[in-house]
């Protein structure tokens, strides 16, 4: 089965850090670029990162909401892909999703189940 | 990178159709054949339903189809069922690596 599994979500404050990873397996995780996507309580989707295969250089490009402050990268040997988020703020909240995109075209495909980051004092 | 417009929510009775827009612009939408729906039921993650503005992926019952025409992106629900109550979310490749999303529909089956 194609799976992707969110880790590292949780509380946080105003101004810290935290790493998300997301664990891919059932597929060749090398050959896919992978995205992260939030969703705030109550509101819709947002893409926020894109990081192209290892063989494409691993291009990273980000939304303007979170440029700067969230770093996308993988780990092909692992099969993980990170996110790691800087001076987060109240805003931040939300349930991260890491997303496959499908091979050749630029559909997200396959999703994780979430992992949730409050960021609160 | 603004978000892509869709109506707040659609209803219809069992066995009717609905349609839902999602309009964006020539630098998303318009300009590129990758828009996809997203099916969202709470508490649960998105399943994709249509992506290539039109194409089904195995698993996904054909009542579900999509459509474009010039900026604005539709998917219509025929057949409805009560299981097909959700939110529904269109995005489109905007580019450069790019991606947007709609604001998402509430979809009511009455």
């Amino acid at each position: 089965d194609v799976q992707l599994l969110e880790s590292g979500g949780g509380l946080v404050q105003p101004g810290g850090s935290l790493t998300l990873s997301c664990a891919a397996s059932g597929f060749t995780f090398r050959v896919h670029g992978m995205i992260w996507v939030r969703q705030a309580p109550g509101k819709g989707l947002e893409w926020l990162s894109y990081i192209r295969r290892s063989s494409s250089g691993a291009a990273t490009f980000s939304a303007d909401s979170v440029k700067g402050r969230f770093t996308i990268s993988r780990d092909d040997s692992k099969n993980t892909l990170y996110l790691h988020m800087d001076s987060l703020r109240a805003e931040d909240t939300a349930v991260y999703f890491c997303v496959r995109k499908q091979s050749q075209v630029f559909t997200m495909d396959v999703w994780g189940q979430g992992t949730t980051v409050t960021v609160s004092s | 990178q603004s978000a892509l417009t869709q109506p707040r929510s659609v209803s219809g009775s069992p066995g009717q159709s609905v349609t839902i827009s999602c309009t964006g612009t020539s630098s998303d939408v318009g300009g590129y054949n990758y828009v996809s729906w997203y099916q969202q039921h709470p508490g649960k993650a998105p399943r994709i339903m249509i992506y290539d503005v039109s194409k089904r992926p195995s698993g996904v019952p054909d009542r579900f189809s999509g459509s474009k025409s010039g900026n604005t992106a539709s998917l219509t629900i025929s057949g409805l069922q009560a299981e097909d109550e959700a939110e529904y979310y269109c995005s489109s490749y905007a580019g450069t690596y790019t991606w947007v999303f709609g604001g998402g529909t509430k979809l009511t089956v009455l």
